[in-house]
């Protein structure tokens, strides 16, 4: 399994753009990149995952890298309500292996 | 609405007791997991079962064990023998044993010893 980098933690302002970025120098040919959302007492919540260039969603967007040894995951416009803890993964997932590694995550603070 | 459902929310234990944490999935998944967090760490995976009627440790899985006799459940025993099970534990869920489309987890547990 590729390991990842991420800040330990980033504080933001409600209204702005918020762009976490997460290393993973080792990631191999098979591997996707997928980034959780996790509030406190609650489980983590999948955000968005990709392998590639640039996926968007209606929460967040993820720009890949041609090299692909580094994500950022982009929040638009955060609220307060945004703040959380972020978890960077990066796994096969075509291959066997059952489980995913988390670490410690980045956690987020936004303030009024 | 399918999801994860993990009970109690909060559970007490007594030295030396065994407790069961329940695990229930309507989602059709194949593979469930538990996890251990502890404050302002990250995840640990205690077991994890791809199939029924089969499950594998994970990196913490010393004092605890777990059964998968139907496809829907996934119960967590914590034994006596775990020296410390203060913290909060998640159940997730995956489509096919492989995570292609993300865990689903439960709200979690919160295991205090007193």
């Amino acid at each position: 399994l590729a390991k990842t980098t991420q800040p330990i933690s980033m504080d933001s302002y409600e209204g702005q753009e918020v762009n976490i970025t997460c290393s993973h120098n080792n990631i191999a040919t098979n591997d996707y990149i997928t980034w959780y959302q996790q509030f406190p007492s609650q489980g983590p919540r999948f955000i968005i995952q990709g392998y590639k260039t640039k996926v968007t969603n209606e929460v967040a967007s993820l720009f890949i890298p041609a090299d692909r040894k580094s994500s950022t995951l982009s929040l638009p416009r955060v609220s307060l309500s945004d703040t959380a803890v972020y978890y960077c993964l990066v796994a096969d997932y075509g291959g066997s292996q059952g489980n995913l590694i988390f670490g410690k995550g980045t956690k987020l603070s936004v303030k009024p | 609405d399918g999801g994860i459902t993990q009970s109690p929310k909060y559970l007490f234990r007594k030295e030396g007791q065994n407790v069961t944490l329940s695990c229930e999935q309507n989602l059709n998944h194949d593979a469930m997991y538990w996890y251990r967090q502890d404050p302002g760490q990250g995840l640990r995976l205690i077991y994890y079962s791809q199939i029924v009627n089969d499950f594998q440790k994970g990196d913490i899985a010393e004092g605890y064990s777990v059964s998968r006799e139907k496809k829907e459940s996934f119960p967590l025993t914590v034994t006596s023998a775990q020296k410390n099970p203060t913290a909060f534990y998640l159940c997730a869920s995956s489509i096919g044993g492989r995570p292609n489309y993300g865990y689903t987890f439960g709200s979690g547990t919160r295991l205090t010893v007193v």
